[in-house]
């Protein structure tokens, strides 16, 4: 049971590149998120999708694009990239309910710099 | 908007020296709370959650707290291994937006032998 995986773990990018970043879970959890980390920002939610076929905007969406591949997966594509979206990416699931809100589980992280 | 400050940024201990970190909050109403440690290069991993005030919840040497504006985290008797960055985050309201947490910038623990 390996929980939440994110690859890759390191990346270096050029302004203008693109690149997806691949995130599962074996949890069986309906719910997955992406977050970024900036030294002094804390953790900021990007997208989320709440279940399978479904994705919405978090706090901070602007140059990102999400797909939730199926139950399991759920990719994030910078599609040029910019020295902003230098930061540490991660990845969490739960099983969200419609009674309640249940702890998130969050994985390894990709450290991205964009240069 | 929903705002969670933490405090303070940074707490240096000797082992033994035991303390407290504090997490505020400014919700429309309260949904509940979350505590989470962060290692060096690593994920966050959860520790708690605390639904309504007056909840007190344990876990070896931490114990949370929540009241109807902030919550603590009690560390009795610290060790070494207790060195981490602690994150406090509240949900978000309402159906699927329950998912979108607010994070605070966390309080830095180092516990010196």
């Amino acid at each position: 049971n390996a929980g939440v995986t994110q690859t890759p773990k390191f990346q270096v990018l050029k302004t203008g590149q693109s690149m997806t970043l691949q995130c599962a879970q074996d949890m069986n959890h309906n719910s997955m998120y992406w977050y970024r980390q900036d030294p002094g920002m804390g953790l900021r939610l990007i997208y989320y999708s709440a279940s399978e076929g479904t994705t919405d905007k978090g706090e901070v969406p602007n140059g990102y694009n999400v797909s939730r591949l199926n139950k399991r997966e759920f990719s994030l594509r910078l599609e040029s990239a910019a020295p902003s979206q230098t930061s540490v990416y991660f990845c969490a699931s739960n099983n969200q309910g419609a009674s309640g809100n249940y702890e998130q589980y969050f994985g390894p992280g990709t450290r991205l710099t964009v240069t | 908007e929903d705002q969670v400050t933490q405090s303070p940024e940074a707490l240096r201990l000797q082992e033994g020296e035991s303390s407290s970190l504090n997490c505020s909050y400014t919700v429309s109403g309260l949904r509940g709370l979350f505590w989470y440690r962060q290692d060096p290069g690593k994920g966050p991993e959860f520790l708690f959650t605390l639904y309504s005030a007056g909840e007190e919840k344990e876990k070896e040497r931490l114990k949370a707290t929540l009241t109807k504006k902030e919550s603590f985290l009690h560390i009795t008797a610290p060790k070494p291994e207790d060195s981490a960055t602690y994150l406090c985050a509240v949900p978000g309201a309402g159906g699927t937006s329950y998912g979108k947490l607010t994070f605070g910038q966390g309080t830095i623990l180092t516990v010196h032998p």
